[in-house]
């Protein structure tokens, strides 16, 4: 069965520093991947969608994500994070080649930054 | 744009009642809706796909005659959770995919905030 494993649960940072956070899928056809936060008390938000193209997406807040597809990875990096980057984030898969939007979602990383 | 809504955002219920959950795209139309399940600290579960004029599709596990879905215009979909017991407490999720018209690209889900529903 299709599975998404983000293998950072919860994740304590500094302000400033530096962050990646670890997402793999296990379906081997083509795939879209997207990135999902969750502020405390608000609605899952896009962060970042690779469909096709560059593997290297650019998304909002300083967020990005690289698509290794031999690694079958999809790691979000942010260069320096902020206080207000705490928050559930969420990796997610669909299966490019079928015709619903059906996504699959990892377990989520809570990143807590530190002021 | 893109904007979804639930109804309502909290509900507190006695066991054995049933409770219906409502899904909005609100300037856009959605030919798919999908409704998730979340437990505390952990993932989205999907429980089932809703298109609209069609009866939904079910998720493995996720007993179709509980969670009554309907999707009855292109704006709209209800989940209702029948005979809800304690253990049907959950945050309930639902997402909207537009159209081809719609204001974003295939695939892409626009979530709504939620309803927290526990159940005495």
């Amino acid at each position: 069965a299709q599975s998404v494993s983000q293998h950072n649960h919860h994740v304590i940072l500094s302000e400033a520093a530096s962050l990646e956070l670890g997402c793999n899928y296990s379906y081997g056809g083509t795939v879209n991947l997207f990135w999902y936060v969750q502020y405390p008390g608000q609605h899952l938000q896009l962060l970042l969608k690779y469909f096709s193209g560059d593997p290297l997406v650019k998304g909002i807040k300083g967020f990005e994500a690289e698509f290794i597809k031999s690694k079958f990875s999809f790691n979000l990096r942010k260069p320096s994070v902020q206080w207000s980057d705490t928050a559930e984030y969420f990796c997610a898969v669909n299966r490019g080649s079928s015709n619903t939007g059906k996504l699959i979602f990892g377990q989520g990383t809570t990143l807590q930054v530190k002021p | 744009g893109a904007v979804v809504s639930q109804h309502p955002s909290r509900v507190i219920c006695k066991s054995g009642t049933s409770v219906k959950i409502e899904c909005r795209s609100l300037d856009f139309q959605a030919t798919t809706m999908f409704w998730y399940r979340q437990f505390p600290k952990q993932s989205l579960m999907l429980m089932a796909t809703s298109n609209e004029g069609s009866k939904a599709t079910y998720e493995q596990g996720v007993e179709k005659d509980k969670f009554l879905i309907n999707h009855a215009s292109l704006t709209l979909s209800t989940l209702t959770v029948t005979s809800a017991h304690p253990e049907d407490s959950s945050f309930y999720i639902c997402s909207a995919e537009p159209g081809l018209a719609g204001p974003s690209s295939y695939n892409e889900q626009f979530f709504g905030p939620g309803t927290r529903l526990t159940v005495l």
